[in-house]
């Protein structure tokens, strides 16, 4: 259980370009997923929190206009890199929280990533 | 604030052997989570084992178990019996609880790689 789905996997596009990223959450609901950022050979930097139904949390420093959360049903959220620049590539990676059968807590579970390059 | 230390950028370990990933961790809150993730190079993050600070055993998860030492503020994953598919990189993280807008969030340390010698 707890399986997390992000699609595209690897995704390459021109400056000034919009990207849309989906996370999906295959096998139970998601009340709250979360993105990330993480830069070669560093660690996971979170972006912002995203919650079904309502606005995403950013975190400071993160551009809420560039990078623009949609977490419009219990299985989807969608972060959309709007005019993407070079800087913007990245390894994007996104996660949702669950609490599976068994478990002691909820925890967070995560796709398998997407590598942003931009020309 | 919450701060998560692991201070062995990469550790080498011979097959078969045990080796244990250093994690240090600094909050004031009292009810805290601790959890460790492995990322393979595919990029994935997988978790691997939970402990909470009220848990008077050390967790365990199959090859996994997580020392804990909440005196000295140290949650070390010793993984036995490695594996050339343990060969990764291992983060550790933590969450606080309870409420607030935040509690469900993780602060991750900056990582182990872990390379598995044959």
């Amino acid at each position: 259980g707890a399986v997390v789905s992000q699609h595209p996997s690897r995704v390459i596009c021109k400056s000034g370009t919009s990207v849309k990223i989906e996370c999906r959450s295959l096998d139970f609901q998601a009340t709250t997923m979360f993105w990330y950022r993480q830069f070669p050979k560093q660690s996971l930097m979170l972006m912002a929190t995203s919650n079904e139904g309502s606005k995403a949390t950013y975190e400071q420093g993160v551009e809420k206009d560039k990078f623009l959360i949609n977490h419009a049903s219990l299985t989807l959220s969608t972060l959309t890199v709007t005019s993407a620049h070079p800087e913007d590539s990245s390894f994007y990676i996104c996660s949702a929280r669950a609490l599976i059968a068994g478990a002691r807590t909820d925890t967070q579970y995560f796709g398998p990533g997407t590598r942003l390059t931009v020309l | 604030a919450q701060k998560i230390t692991q201070t062995q950028p990469g550790m080498f370990v011979q097959e078969k052997e045990a080796v244990t990933l250093d994690c240090t961790y600094d909050t004031s809150d009292q009810s805290y989570g601790l959890f460790w993730y492995k990322q393979p190079s595919s990029g994935e993050m997988i978790f691997l084992i939970y402990q909470g600070s009220y848990d008077e055993q050390n967790a365990t998860e199959g090859r996994y178990s997580l020392n804990f030492q909440k005196a000295r503020k140290s949650a070390n994953l010793v993984i036995s019996a490695s594996q050339l598919g343990d060969s990764a990189m291992y983060f550790c993280a933590m969450r606080q609880y309870p409420g607030g807008a935040g509690s469900y969030q993780l602060t991750f340390g900056k990582g182990t790689k872990l390379s598995v010698i044959p």
